[in-house]
């Protein structure tokens, strides 16, 4: 089956700090989805990216679709307490099984 | 609008009960699913439903039983569950299954006693 690997397991990190976090695919993606999840709620979207090589921001985050499209990147900049959670990668093949595939997750630490 | 609606937010219930957890979304997806989630692990799909029909279910116990009234809603039905289906339930919907975002609500968390 589809495996996605996430790292770094864990970040602890100063606040102002910026953040980098990736996923690798052993197989080909044709989408990459970054939650973000705090405790006790659900995941909630940040970044959607559907082209290899596409580079999409939201406020401080930045994130990118590899061009192998087996990999993909989330960059937090200039950290601030409330970035405090874990982030989950999701990549979906073109093939038969499309279910989203998560990866096992970034928890975040912003230290003051 | 990109909600999703989950209640209750808490539900804690024994092993004999039967409950219902309840999702609801207004923004025209035809795709709804059921996740299960444990602790600092991702979430894992359970149901799958495309345009009210059921479209996968990963091979999920029949205690857990999946309902979709309309395109709107949808519920997980429970009974005679086990302390190990203890989880947090996420409900996500999308525009079309497995396809464009996938957005979650903020589940129900589920205790079996």
């Amino acid at each position: 089956g589809q495996q996605l690997n996430q790292s770094p397991q864990s970040m602890f990190i100063q606040e102002g700090e910026d953040v980098s976090m990736n996923c690798t695919s052993s197989s080909i993606f044709n989408t990459w989805l970054w939650y973000k999840q705090d405790p006790g709620e659900g995941p909630v979207l940040l970044i959607a990216l559907y082209k290899a090589g596409e580079l999409t921001s939201n406020g401080r985050l930045t994130a990118q679709f590899g061009i192998t499209r087996k990999d993909s990147f989330l960059n937090i900049s200039a950290s601030i307490p409330s970035d405090v959670g874990i982030y989950f990668c999701a990549g979906r093949s073109s093939g038969s099984a499309r279910q989203l595939t998560f990866g096992s997750g970034t928890q975040l630490t912003v230290l003051p | 609008d990109t909600e999703v609606t989950q209640t209750p937010k808490h539900l804690v219930m024994g092993m004999t009960n039967k409950k219902s957890l309840k999702c609801e979304q207004h923004m025209g997806h035809r795709a709804m699913y059921w996740y299960k989630q444990k602790a600092k692990k991702p979430p894992e799909l359970m149901f799958v439903y495309s345009y009210e029909k059921l479209s996968i279910n990963e091979s999920v116990p029949s205690r857990f039983s999946p309902e979709c009234p309309n395109s709107s809603l949808l519920n997980l039905h429970l009974h005679a569950l086990q302390p190990e289906d203890s989880a947090l339930y996420l409900c996500a919907s999308s525009l079309h299954v497995f396809e464009y975002e996938q957005y979650f609500g903020p589940g129900t968390r589920l205790t079996v006693t």
